[in-house]
């Protein structure tokens, strides 16, 4: 099946710093990729939808300036969480859609940010 | 835009015996519903999807059932086992596009 990666796993910053998470489809082309973030015991909450080679499309709420995402590649896009603060601790999903299956969504296995 | 409500938030079910998870969404132009299961700390996965014109949609212990007038979808789990613990989402979309998540069901299933 479809795999995704995100990179890293896991991150501990201090406040104010800038974090990036790279997600890939590692077996197929995503000409879209899809932003989520999950607070423990809740839903996946859709933040931003990432097109390749275009801007990024965001949810009601979420700020663009706060979350950038370029999606350079039909293999990769990125998350940079910029000026982190603790309150923007959480668990990041992102998950591909595979042009040639058009519905499906493969999720990676997520990165945890705690900021310190 | 879409709202996803998901019922019940926990479940706990004998291992044997079967399992319904409900969901209900708002807008009527949403025409893919796939269902996940995530399991504490992991990613998603998905187990099964129904497109809008199909009614009922099996894969062995796993259905899923869809009433588009009521706008609203079935995870049926028959038979349980110990592994099928784990929280189940389901979402709703329009063809593939934003998926928006039903607030999940923890599922136990007690040995």
């Amino acid at each position: 099946g479809a795999v995704v990666s995100q990179h890293p796993s896991r991150v501990i910053c201090k406040s104010g710093t800038s974090v990036k998470i790279e997600c890939r489809s590692l077996d197929f082309q995503a000409t879209t990729m899809f932003w989520y973030r999950q607070f423990p015991k809740q839903s996946l909450m859709l933040m931003a939808t990432s097109n390749e080679g275009s801007k990024a499309t965001y949810e009601q709420g979420v700020e663009k300036d706060k979350f950038l995402i370029n999606h350079a590649s039909l293999t990769l896009s990125t998350l940079t969480v910029t000026s982190a603060h603790p309150e923007d601790s959480s668990f990041y999903i992102c998950s591909a859609r595979d042009w040639s299956s058009q519905e499906t969504q493969y999720f990676g296995p997520g990165t945890r940010l705690l900021v310190l | 835009g879409e709202n996803v409500e998901q019922h019940p938030s926990t479940l706990s079910v004998q291992e044997g015996d079967s399992a319904v998870i409900k969901c209900t969404y708002s807008d009527s132009a949403s025409n893919y519903f796939p269902w996940y299961k995530q399991e504490l700390g992991k990613r998603p996965q998905l187990i099964i999807d129904i497109r809008s014109n199909v009614g009922e949609k099996k894969d062995q212990r796993i259905a899923v059932t869809l009433n588009k007038t009521a706008k609203h979808f079935s995870l049926h789990i028959t038979e349980t086992q110990p592994e099928d613990s784990a929280v189940y989402f389901c979402a709703a979309s329009y063809t593939g596009n934003q998926f928006y998540f039903g607030t999940g069901t923890s599922l136990t299933v007690i040995p």
